[in-house]
């Protein structure tokens, strides 16, 4: 069966720079969740969409923006990256805002 | 505050035996609970979910129980494999949107041969 698929895997940055994190959810899901799990932390909610539309806002930073296009996909923009950036951040996508979360494999991203 | 604690915070057992994951929530008002199984590195995968009026679900060797009156839900793994070694994350939904999801911070359970 067709799962959350994220790109990149992996990602190293410096100081400063900025990344795009990408999510496809899977095929007839309309919600997207973004989630950045620290090491060793619980994953702590950032953003998600319902049918392309921002539907909830968690921590995420005025430093990130995202989106979810026609397609459903969405993008993690990250600006300013700090190295308290570092993290795993996952993709989750639902069929619907209250249905069982389905998370990606994960984006490491690294800041030096 | 809604919270999520689970215990123990890690277990080593032998291959082929039996273990049970406790998580307590103080998440309100409730919707749903959530037991996730996370490799590490990788995306939690969801194992079970129960509502309100749910006691117990299944999801092969795995068996979820939910208590909503002392707010408390485990988890029973049968004959253990290698494989099951992971973290296994409670996490409770409060009604109202995504953003009320209260993750646990997991059972590290490790499987010896």
């Amino acid at each position: 069966a067709a799962g959350v698929i994220q790109s990149p895997r992996h990602l190293i940055k410096e100081k400063r720079e900025t990344a795009t994190l990408k999510c496809y959810p899977i095929p007839r899901h309309d919600t997207v969740y973004w989630y950045q799990q620290g090491p060793g932390q619980d994953p702590q909610f950032l953003i998600s969409f319902y049918e392309k539309m921002q539907s909830d806002k968690g921590s995420i930073p005025d430093r990130f923006s995202a989106q979810q296009f026609s397609d459903y996909h969405s993008e993690l923009n990250m600006s300013s990256l700090e190295l308290g950036d570092s993290a795993l951040y996952f993709c989750a996508s639902s069929p619907g805002r209250a249905e069982t979360q389905y998370f990606g494999p994960g984006t490491r991203l690294l800041v030096l | 505050k809604n919270q999520v604690e689970q215990s123990p915070q890690s277990l080593i057992i032998l291959e082929g035996k039996n273990c049970t994951l406790q998580c307590n929530y103080t998440v309100s008002p409730f919707s749903n609970l959530r037991w996730y199984k996370q490799d590490t590195g990788r995306g939690p995968v969801s194992l079970t979910i129960m509502t309100f009026s749910e006691n117990t679900k299944s999801n092969g060797r795995y068996t979820a129980t939910l208590d909503a009156d002392t707010k408390q839900s485990s988890l029973h793994i049968t004959a253990s494999q290698l494989s099951d070694s992971a973290s296994y994350i409670c996490v409770v939904s409060a009604l109202g949107s995504a953003r009320q999801l209260t993750f646990g911070s997991g059972t590290q359970l490790t499987v010896l041969p």
